[in-house]
This record gives structure tokens, sequence and C-alpha cells, in this order.
């Protein structure tokens, strides 16, 4: 069975471009769950989505934004990059509702602004 | 808002030595509290995964115990590998699921 996926492994973009990260969740999960890892620091909590909704966001800024897909697949969007955006971002699927199931992890994107 | 805290921040022992590592949460109403691995510039490795009625959970050489009215959380790892030396983070499941900022254990050969 594969595992979580995420797309693509690293991404180098310029600041003030847009990027956009993707991640399959495990088959049958449907809650998807992003984080931001900076060099050095914990995971940051980004963007919640469970059954094609947004349910909670942390707090970053509006231009940080994401979606999920009838297929439960989801898209982080990152506009108007800053050198502070430089870091691992990190996809996690969990099962339905995801609450008391145990979430999975991908590889992660690692995401540079030059 | 949840904060979860996780004492040592960093941890350095012989190999063959029994550690503990920490988790202290603020809010006690979580549905889970998991623990995992996580290895230079890679993602998570789930270990355990204890629900909230549970006190605890074992897998090989770790458990996990929780005390959920006191918010605190333990890992155990027993007779410690130098392949064990990683970043081993807890995060606990309430509206979303929040991380403490890790232990980085150093198992010396």
């Amino acid at each position: 069975e594969a595992g979580v996926t995420q797309s693509p492994t690293h991404l180098i973009k310029t600041r003030g471009q847009q990027a956009t990260l993707r991640c399959s969740p495990i088959s049958g999960h449907t809650s998807v769950y992003w984080y931001q890892q900076a060099l050095g620091l914990g995971l940051q909590f980004l963007l919640w989505y469970d059954e094609g909704e947004e349910r909670n966001r942390g707090n970053f800024p509006p231009r940080f934004s994401g979606r999920q897909f009838p297929n439960y697949s989801s898209e982080l969007n990152v506009n108007a990059l800053e050198l502070e955006d430089s870091a691992l971002y990190l996809c996690a699927s969990s099962l339905v509702g995801g609450t008391y199931t145990e979430a999975f992890f991908g590889q992660g994107t690692r995401l540079t602004v030059v | 808002k949840q904060e979860v805290t996780q004492i040592p921040a960093a941890l350095s022992v012989p190999e063959g030595e029994n550690l503990v590592l920490n988790c202290s949460f603020t809010d006690s109403a979580i549905y889970n509290l998991q623990w995992f691995r996580q290895d230079p510039g890679k993602g998570l490795t789930s270990l355990l995964l204890i629900q909230s009625s549970q006190r605890e959970q074992t897998s090989g050489r770790l458990n996990a115990s929780l005390d959920k009215s006191s918010g605190r959380s333990t890992l155990y790892i027993a007779a410690s590998q130098p392949g064990d030396s990683a970043t081993y983070l807890c995060a606990v499941k309430d509206n979303d699921m929040r991380f403490g900022a890790g232990t980085r254990l150093t198992v010396k050969p």
C-alpha cells in the first residue's frame, strides 16, 4: 500500500513568485494536515482539511492557502514568496474524521526561496 | 490554544542505556497522542499512538504512557542503540494536531 506522497521533492523559487505543493494521502484517508518546518525549528501547523473542507488554520498569513480535491489529495499554495518561507513542508493524512486515528507523514517538499 | 512541550531538548547517552523522553500538554481534552521519530531532513515516522482512553502502548523496545488528567506522556526506550539516534516528537490531537519541539537523541556506540 502506497504511503503519503508529496511532490515535488525539491522546489526552488524566486522571492515574490508563487509555489504550489501537492500531497496525495493514503488510500481511504480523508484528512490532510500541512506543516512548515523551518531549519532547526519545530513543526508549525498550517492547515487541516477533512472531507474537502478546511477545518482549521494555523497562525500564518493569508498568502498561505490550500484546497482539498474530491479524491482527497491536497494542494498548498504560497503566494508572494519571502526568503523566510524556505522550509521543509510536510503533509500528513489520517482516516475519516481525523480524530481517533493514526496520522502518517510524507517525506516532505523542500522549498528554497532565493 | 494547545501548547505542547518536550523535555529535554537534547539527550546524549551511551549505547545500552534505558531512557525516558517527556511530553506535556496544556489542554487535556485530546483525542489521542502520537509519538514520532524524525531523521535529519526527512519526514516523520509514526512510533506509537495512544488513544485518550488508554494508559499506555508498547512496541518492541518502546513504551509510551499517557496521563491525560495531568497532561503528560512519556516515551521509554529500552536498551538504546546507535540506530535510535533521531529527533523524537510528540503530537496531540484535539481540533487539529499540534507538535512539541522535539527531543534530539544521540546514542553513542
